[in-house]
Parts: structure tokens; sequence; C-alpha cells
């Protein structure tokens, strides 16, 4: 079955620093690929998807590429920012004609946290 | 323009009981999924409803039942609650023509003693 991992955390950064958040997936067929953000008290917010190989997504400065070859979707960000704080999933959804087309399949998540 | 909006957002039952979630989706959204996030994971998927019936299911037992109505709002009912149901539980919506981009709303959080 189809199944997402992300790197360990929590992830503990100092304002301006750089992140990456690992995330790799198996899956049957060509998924798309997702960020989710999760801030607390709030529901997931679609952060940046990407829907075919070599794609990179990109939002408030976070981005990603889909790299089918070594089958990962990092998340990056040049510089990040105290109100960057929150929880990341990565995800996945089988496309058009996958049987399970519409179903997201999550990561556990990585908390993120950027000290000022 | 409402986003999804999940009721109660809190919720606490003892063990044997059955619960029921409420969900009205993001206007203009006809698709409704619902997911059981476990502290410290991710979401897991429960089903999808559309059209009034049941298109997906994932890996849960029979306990986990749902519901749609003719305004495509949904409803998610669990039975003989077990301890192991404490959870986040997430509606998310979508038009059924953009079945990837789901809204998702702030849940509703359950907690059986």
């Amino acid at each position: 079955g189809n199944s997402v991992t992300q790197m360990e955390g929590p992830v503990t950064l100092s304002e301006e620093a750089f992140l990456t958040i690992n995330c790799t997936y198996t899956a049957t067929g060509y998924p798309s690929l997702f960020w989710y953000v999760q801030y607390p008290g709030e529901g997931l917010q679609l952060l940046l998807k990407a829907t075919k190989a070599d794609d990179k997504g990109s939002n408030k400065g976070f981005e990603a590429t889909y790299r089918k070859e070594t089958t990962s979707f990092h998340l990056e960000k040049g510089s990040v920012q105290v109100s960057d704080s929150a929880v990341y999933f990565c995800a996945l959804s089988e496309g058009a004609g996958g049987t399970s087309y519409g179903k997201l399949t999550f990561g556990q998540g990585t908390i993120l946290t950027v000290h000022p | 323009d409402a986003g999804v909006t999940q009721s109660p957002t809190h919720l606490i039952k003892t063990r044997g009981q059955q619960v029921t979630l409420r969900c009205s989706p993001k206007s203009g959204h006809d698709t409704v999924s619902w997911y059981q996030q476990a502290l410290g994971q991710g979401p897991q998927f429960i089903f999808q409803y559309y059209e009034e019936e049941e298109r997906q299911r994932g890996n849960f037992p029979d306990r986990f039942s749902g519901h749609q109505f003719p305004n495509y709002s949904s409803e998610l009912n669990v039975n003989a609650l077990l301890l192991g149901d404490s959870a986040l539980y997430l509606c998310a919506s979508s038009f059924q023509g953009r079945r990837e981009k789901l809204f998702f709303g702030s849940g509703t959080q359950l907690s059986v003693l």
C-alpha cells in the first residue's frame, strides 16, 4: 500500500536559518504529492503540491521538488520566521484512475519551532 | 465565506458509548472526507462521501459509519467507543471535480475515558 515517511522531529531553528524537512514515499503509479501545515488550534492547510515528476511546488517561500528517482519530496525554505512554527505533514494522493484517488495518505508530521 | 465547520469542538465520552460528529463543508463543495488524527500522528483516512454515498473507505472497523445529507453536510458516527478512539477527528471538503484540493476543518477532539 501507499506510505509516507517524514524525518523525525521536532526541529528547532533560529530565525533566518535554512529549513529542510525530508519526506519519502512509497506508492503505485504516479501519485500527487503535498505538504500541509497545521498551526496551533487550526485545521490543516495546503502549503504546496506537485502532480508529476520534476514539478516544483512553491508557496510563502517554501518549495519542494517531486523526485521520482529517489521517491522524495523534501520541503525547504531559505530563511524561516517565528511565524513558520507549526506542524508540517507530507502527503500523497494517487492520480486519477487509481483505486484510492482522492484519498490522502499522510506522514506522521514534523514539529517545527523557530526561535527569535 | 465560511470554511469547513465542525461541531462540537471537544467531546468526552466513556467506553461503550456512541458518538456523532458533524461537519458542514465549505460553500460550493459537495464531497466530504473524514480523517482520524491520533496524538503525534498524521491523519488517517476513514471514509469519503459524495452524492450521499460512501465512495471510499480506509482501514477502519464497521463501528465507524457516516452519512451525507442533501445539503452536503455530513455526520461521523462511532459506536461502542474504545479508549483507542480518542483522537482529533478532521473533516475535509472538496469539489468533486477537484478532489485533491481539500479544505480541512479545525476538528473535533474526542476523549474516551
